[in-house]
């Protein structure tokens, strides 16, 4: 079975700063991989996704993640925070394992980023 | 397109009550997926449809909830009897079977129990 671990519960930097949210999966098939996030009283927005082709992702909003298989991570970073990316965000995998699995998501617990002027 | 469609975005009911919950997928989507979502646990996965057919629900908390797909373009779940523990936020979620897999999310129903 697959699962997601994401270190750090909260993350706090200051606007203009690097972003860095951490992420570890394990799986024992090639996985699929998310970043999602949800800003406060809203649901679920898809940042980006990893699918077997580059390992470097870019997603929406200056965000991207890079896959590394040796380390089983895909952190999610941002070269300058601003204000606007307050919010939670959530790792999440999914294998193909065929069956009736049909590519179910499993979610990390989620990080808070806040983001001080 | 206007994404998954959820509703009521809030609901407000008393303990014992039947709670029903509605969601819209996205025209086209083949699966359709129930979660919970609580500070304690996180985001849970309660029972996901695949070509309107249940395909997993053992994430379902007992047999007070309930969930039907009775056609391609909407779903319910439905709780009964209503309990305090049950107040979270329930997204609906919706995919296609191909591709990579990722699901859009509705704006979620914040349920209160009291």
């Amino acid at each position: 079975a697959q699962s997601v671990t994401q270190l750090g519960s909260h993350v706090s930097v200051s606007e203009g700063a690097l972003v860095l949210l951490r992420c570890n999966y394990s799986s024992s098939v090639p996985p699929y991989l998310f970043w999602y996030v949800q800003y406060p009283n809203q649901g679920l927005q898809l940042l980006l996704k990893y699918t077997s082709a580059a390992t470097l992702v870019k997603g929406i909003n200056g965000f991207e993640a890079e896959f590394k298989k040796s380390e089983t991570s895909f952190h999610l970073t941002k070269p300058s925070a601003h204000m606007s990316d307050a919010a939670e965000y959530f790792c999440a995998v999914s294998v193909n394992a065929g069956g009736t699995s049909y590519g179910k998501l499993t979610f990390g617990q989620g990080t808070i980023l806040t983001v001080h002027p | 397109d206007a994404g998954v469609i959820q509703s009521p975005r809030h609901e407000v009911t008393e303990m014992g009550q039947e709670v029903t919950l509605r969601c819209k997928p996205i025209s086209g989507h083949n699966s359709l997926f129930w979660y919970r979502q609580t500070m304690m646990r996180g985001l849970e996965l309660l029972i996901y449809f695949n070509n309107n057919v249940p395909i997993d629900d053992s994430g379902m908390p007992e047999d007070r909830f309930s969930a039907k797909m009775p056609n391609a373009s909407f779903s319910t779940l439905k709780i009964q009897p209503s309990e305090p523990r049950d107040s979270a936020v329930y997204f609906c979620a919706s995919r296609q079977n191909s591709g990579t897999y990722e699901q859009y999310f509705g704006p979620g129903t914040r349920l209160t129990v009291t």
